[in-house]
């Protein structure tokens, strides 16, 4: 049973370009969520998704950020016209629906982007 | 907002003394987690408690949720050099939203 997978696990962007990061959840797992991590720092939350639907993305930038969670495929993470404080550990959770035991979130290892 | 504060930030101790770690908030959460992260690699779940007043062990490590669902503790006993590492709380609150605190950073000095 593959965890949650990402890729690719480090992205090199010049300025102005487009970064996709790709999430792909756990098997039979519907909920996703976004964090994005800097040096030292914990887990900013940045957006959750449900299968085709953006449950809360309170925590994403309004510009050039975007996210997906289509009904095939993996979670998208899309970040346009990238710049250097864009720079971080994009990290990707996948959870089963909640149950009695609370919502369990299961993390991959993470896409390094640097913006050069 | 529900915002999870986590202390101390950064704890360095020799090997073999006993830590506590907090993570505190204003608000109920429905249950929490802690989480053990280690340099390049993502959050790895340790426990998650749900009621109120619960306690939970792994090994050297105790965990407990605060009577009211709003803080909860983590005690490491005879603390290891390889216990080192990022230790983050989460809630998971209103809409199944996962809020994480900012972390505590342990370093065990062999």
């Amino acid at each position: 049973n593959a965890g949650v997978m990402q890729n690719p696990r480090h992205l090199v962007r010049r300025r102005g370009q487009e970064a996709r990061l790709r999430c792909s959840p756990m098997k039979g797992h519907s909920h996703v969520y976004w964090y994005r991590q800097l040096p030292e720092e914990g887990l900013k939350f940045m957006v959750y998704l449900q299968k085709e639907n953006i449950i809360d993305e309170s925590g994403m930038p309004k510009e050039r950020f975007s996210a997906e969670f289509p009904k095939e495929g993996p979670s998208i993470l899309r970040i346009q016209q990238v710049v250097r404080g864009d720079s971080a550990a994009y990290f990707c959770a996948s959870s089963l629906t909640r149950g009695i035991g609370g919502t369990e979130a299961f993390f991959g290892q993470g896409t390094r982007l640097t913006v050069v | 907002t529900q915002l999870l504060e986590q202390s101390p930030q950064f704890l360095s101790i020799q090997e073999g003394e006993n830590l506590t770690v907090y993570c505190n908030s204003s608000s109920v959460f429905s249950s929490l987690q802690w989480y053990r992260q280690e340099p390049g690699e993502g959050p790895v779940l340790l426990v998650t408690v749900v009621t109120g007043g619960e306690v939970k062990k792994l090994k050297r490590l105790t965990f407990q949720f605060g009577d009211a669902r709003k803080d909860s503790s983590l005690h490491i006993t005879a603390a290891q050099p390889g216990d080192t590492g990022l230790y983050l709380c989460a809630g998971v609150g209103r809409d199944d939203k996962i809020i994480f605190g900012k972390g505590t950073r342990l370093h065990i000095l062999p």
